[in-house]
């Protein structure tokens, strides 16, 4: 019984290419996030959003953007990608003071 | 943004004995505290959390314990079983809603 699904699990992408990363939950959750996880740093902010058309900066937005145009899909966007944003990233859904579901997560190398 | 410490960043136990891992955060308008479990390869999912207006929750092997005027709260597991190996974070849902992690618990449980 998936959840949350991402698109794919892994990505190649070439410095200065656009990506886009997307996401889609069928739980009806008004919050969507979008982390990076890197080794010894843990699961990071990147973007939030609490509703559709909505969102809010996390703790490390520079160089990503997202679009939320249907309450089910939350996409990341790296409008230019640069080798520092290999990483995994995770999205996630949640109600409010709800548990939060993961996707299987993304794994980004750019080259 | 919420500042959430997780100590100790790794943790090598016997089987049979606890395991404890602490976090403190920063904002004071924070009112739910998820603990969720990485394995390997895999999702992190959600395995205890606590609300504002509880001290302590356990569920089985596995408790939390929540001190709001020190601002930190722990994950205690007992009994540790070779199936307890992963990766352990914690959470905090700030006043923003915006679900914040520490830099997670690597666990390992030798037999």
């Amino acid at each position: 019984d998936v959840k949350v699904t991402q698109s794919s699990r892994y990505l190649v992408k070439r410095t200065g290419e656009k990506v886009f990363l997307e996401c889609v939950q069928d739980m009806d959750h008004e919050n969507m996030f979008w982390y990076r996880q890197d080794p010894g740093l843990g699961l990071r902010l990147i973007y939030f959003s609490y509703d559709v058309k909505m969102k809010e900066k996390g703790d490390i937005p520079e160089g990503y953007s997202v679009s939320r145009e249907k309450k089910e899909r939350f996409s990341l966007i790296l409008e230019s990608a640069s080798t520092n944003q290999t990483s995994m990233y995770l999205c996630a859904s949640s109600i409010r003071q709800g548990e939060a579901f993961f996707g299987q997560g993304t794994r980004l190398t750019v080259v | 943004g919420e500042n959430v410490e997780q100590h100790p960043s790794t943790l090598s136990v016997q089987e049979g004995d606890s395991a404890v891992i602490k976090c403190t955060y920063s904002d004071s308008a924070s009112n739910y505290f998820p603990w969720y479990k990485q394995e390997l390869g895999k999702r992190p999912q959600l395995i205890i959390d606590i609300r504002s207006n509880v001290g302590e929750k356990k569920d089985q092997r596995i408790a939390v314990t929540l001190n709001k005027t020190a601002k930190h709260f722990s994950l205690h597991i007992t009994e540790t079983q070779p199936e307890d190996s992963a990766v352990y974070f914690c959470a905090v849902e700030r006043g923003d809603y915006k679900l914040s992690f520490g830099a997670g618990t690597t666990v390992t449980v030798r037999a």
